[in-house]
């Protein structure tokens, strides 16, 4: 069964860069019928998309994040990441990885604090 | 980017009633759209994907239905573990958005 497990700080100061980890498991993260994508949630809030990459390696970032992101893949540890540069106290959230194809399956989520 | 509008934001019911939560794309997304129910604390859990497809394990008190623009989600007859906040998403484009959510309260 597919599972998907994000990993990072847990807090981190303002002006730095949020780094997570999702780790894949019960499925290959180079399969191309699938991508992967983050996703996040402000306390009390709705959900924000952040990005997806494919299996060819092409990303697709939210507008409004786009300046600050990257998300990549390596498959060697069947992992996909997020980094996101420059934070600030707006960027303290619930991040979740995901594997998206006609469905979707996500992880548990990893709240990240931005503080100093 | 494409704008989902859920409604209503708020719902009370009852154990036992039949509800509907309609979510509106501001453009044609064909039948990209899953439905997740959230509780506090809690990942999102896929209910519904391609507008009608139920996730396997869920039960089948929930449905989905709709095209292009217009979904409704419906709870035939709500049990006490369905109250939850739901939310839509469309992965049509590649830029994905979410409804605002529905918060489906105990009357």
């Amino acid at each position: 069964q597919l599972q998907l497990q994000e990993s990072g700080p847990g807090l981190v100061k303002p002006s730095e860069t949020l780094s997570l980890t999702c780790t894949v498991s019960g499925g290959s993260i180079s399969s191309s019928i699938y991508y992967w994508g983050w996703i996040r949630q402000h306390p009390g809030k709705g959900l924000e998309w952040i990005g997806n990459i494919y299996y060819s390696g092409r990303t697709y970032y939210n507008p409004s994040l786009k300046s600050r992101v990257t998300i990549s893949v390596d498959t060697s540890k069947n992992q996909f990441s997020l980094k996101l540069t420059s934070v600030t106290a707006a960027d303290t959230a619930v991040y979740y990885c995901a594997r998206g194809g006609s469905s979707f399956t996500w992880g548990q989520g990893s709240l990240v604090t931005v503080s100093s | 980017d494409i704008q989902m509008t859920q409604s209503p934001s708020t719902l009370s019911a009852s154990v036992g009633d039949r509800v509907t939560i309609t979510c509106r794309a501001s453009q044609s997304i064909s039948n990209w759209l899953a439905w997740y129910q959230q509780k506090p604390g809690k990942a999102p859990k896929l209910l519904i994907y391609k507008a009608s497809s139920l996730e396997s394990g869920v039960p089948s008190r929930f449905s989905g239905s709709g095209s292009g623009t217009e979904f409704t989600l419906t709870i035939s007859s709500l049990q006490p573990d369905d109250f939850a906040t739901y939310y839509c998403q469309q992965y049509n484009s590649h830029l994905y958005t979410f409804g605002q959510g529905t918060k489906l309260e105990i009357k």
